[in-house]
C-alpha cells in the first residue's frame, strides 16, 4: 500500500518570503500523480497543483512550484512572495493511475504567514 | 455554479442513532468519494463509487454505509456500529474514470459530526 509523509507538522514565513513544504512517499507503481490542497480554517480542501509522475518537467502555479524527484520519491512544494492568506494546513496527496483512484493523504503540515 | 453541496455543517448523534450525510454534485462527476478526517490526521477513505448503483468499501468502512442511486447524489450512513464517529466528513467528485485519469477530486465544504 502506498504512504505519504510529511516530516513537517508546522511551518511558518514571513510574509514576502518563500518556503517548501516537505512530503515522500512510497510506492511501487510507476505511473501515478500528486496533488497539493491547501485546507484554510474553513475546512474546504483546495487544490493547490498536481503532477503527473510521467512528466519530468515541475508543475508550476502562479507562486506555487514543486520539486518533484522521481527517484528520490520526493514531492515539495514551494511557496513564493508568501501572503497571509497563504496561512493553511497543507496536505500531500498521491493517487494510483486507475483503480478506485483514491487519495491517499499525508497528515499534512499547518503553515502560518507572519506579517 | 457547479459544485459539491454537503449538508448538515454540523451533526449530533445520540447513543444508539444513526444519522445520514448528504453530498450533491452538479458537475456531472461519475466517481464520488466519502473521507473522514480526524485532528492530526489526514483525509482516511470510506466508501466511493464509480457509476450509479455501484460502491466499494474504502480503507474505514466499518460502522458506515453509502448508497449511489442517482449520478448526483451519495449519502453516507454513520451507524451505531460506529463506536467513534466523531470526525470531520468531506465529500468528493472526480471526473470519469475513462480518458479523464488525470482530473483531481473536488471537495465539498464538509459536515462535522459530534456525539451527544
Amino acid at each position: 500500500a502506498q504512504t505519504v509523509t510529511q516530516s513537517q507538522p508546522e511551518m511558518s514565513v514571513q510574509e514576502a518570503e518563500t518556503v517548501t513544504l516537505s512530503c515522500t512517499y512510497d510506492t511501487s507503481e510507476s505511473d501515478y500523480y500528486l496533488f497539493w490542497y491547501k485546507q484554510p480554517p474553513s475546512r474546504q480542501m483546495i487544490l493547490v497543483i498536481r503532477q503527473e509522475a510521467y512528466k519530468q518537467q515541475n508543475a508550476t502555479e502562479n507562486r506555487f512550484s514543486v520539486n518533484f524527484q522521481k527517484a528520490a520519491k520526493s514531492f515539495s512544494l514551494k511557496i513564493s512572495d508568501s501572503q497571509l492568506g497563504d496561512a493553511a494546513m497543507y496536505f500531500c496527496a498521491y493517487r494510483s493511475q486507475g483503480g478506485s483512484e483514491k487519495l491517499v493523504f499525508g497528515k499534512g503540515t499547518k503553515l502560518t504567514v507572519n506579517p | 455554479d457547479g459544485g459539491i453541496t454537503q449538508s448538515p455543517k454540523y451533526l449530533f448523534r445520540k447513543e444508539g442513532q444513526n444519522v445520514t450525510l448528504s453530498c450533491e454534485q452538479n458537475l456531472n462527476h461519475d466517481a464520488m468519494y466519502w473521507y473522514r478526517q480526524d485532528p492530526g490526521q489526514g483525509l482516511r477513505l470510506i466508501y466511493y463509487s464509480q457509476i450509479v448503483n455501484d460502491f466499494q468499501k474504502g480503507d474505514i468502512a466499518e460502522g458506515y454505509s453509502v448508497s449511489r442511486e442517482k449520478k448526483e447524489s451519495f449519502p453516507l450512513t454513520v451507524t451505531s456500529a460506529q463506536k467513534n464517529p466523531t470526525a470531520f466528513y468531506l465529500c468528493a467528485s472526480k471526473r470519469g474514470l475513462t480518458g479523464f485519469s488525470n482530473q483531481p477530486q473536488h471537495f465539498g465544504d464538509g459536515t462535522r459530526l459530534s456525539i451527544l
